[in-house]
């Protein structure tokens, strides 16, 4: 079966870092995204990555280890406006997302 | 406003009852997802489309379940005898895509209560 995991909660400092982990068991794979997600909103995207190695956008940045089937997310002088689930989806080899439950993430001051 | 757009955003509804919700997609979107997302979980796929042709629908969806695309612009997703367990947000997600790796661009829900 495909399996996306991830933590459920997490908390953090605002001004602080945080990590969010997500491993993958999928048939095949065709890049990774990431996805923010406000209480209530759609889902936003934050990243995609298809190569080993760290994307960095701005404040954010997101990791990928092929070969672990591992990638994680980074939120740097983290913000309360940061408090948010954050989604995991990989595209299998059939092309399709397989999404994980997401994590959420709770900013206190 | 050239995002996706969703319609209604809520529906209140009695089981047994039909509904149709519609979507919109950015204009030039080739691609149109149906998702559902129930609370605390990632969003289901339920059906996708390029351009008008319905490519691929989840196994999950019952034949309650219907999605139409003409003309390969705005969608409609209808279910029919709604049932309690139908009750989640419906999102609509679009995307152009030449080689299956394109960004998802999503719409802001409609939300289902099935009383």
């Amino acid at each position: 079966g495909q399996n996306i995991d991830q933590p459920t909660e997490m908390t953090a400092t605002e001004g602080a870092i945080v990590q969010i982990n997500c491993t993958y068991q999928t048939s095949g794979f065709n890049g990774l995204f990431w996805y923010q997600q406000h209480a209530g909103e759609a889902p936003t995207f934050l990243s995609y990555n298809v190569l080993d190695g760290l994307e960095e956008k701005g404040r954010f940045s997101s990791f990928l280890s092929r070969s672990k089937g591992y990638s994680y997310l980074l939120l740097k002088e983290l913000q309360m406006k940061d408090s948010a689930s954050y989604l995991c989806a990989v595209i299998d080899s059939n092309y399709q997302l397989i999404w994980g439950a997401g994590t959420k993430l709770i900013i206190k001051p | 406003d050239t995002g996706v757009s969703q319609n209604p955003r809520h529906k209140i509804t009695k089981r047994g009852q039909n509904v149709t919700f519609r979507c919109d997609p950015i204009s030039e979107h080739n691609r149109l997802y149906w998702y559902r997302q129930t609370l605390g979980q990632g969003p289901e796929f339920l059906t996708y489309f390029q351009n008008e042709a319905q490519l691929e629908k989840s196994r999950l969806l019952s034949d309650r379940f219907s999605a139409e695309r003409p003309k390969g612009s705005f969608s409609t997703l209808e279910i029919q005898r709604t049932e309690q367990g139908d009750s989640a947000m419906y999102l609509c997600a679009s995307s152009f895509q030449r080689d299956f790796t394109g960004e998802l661009f999503f719409g802001e829900g409609s939300r289902l209560t099935v009383l």
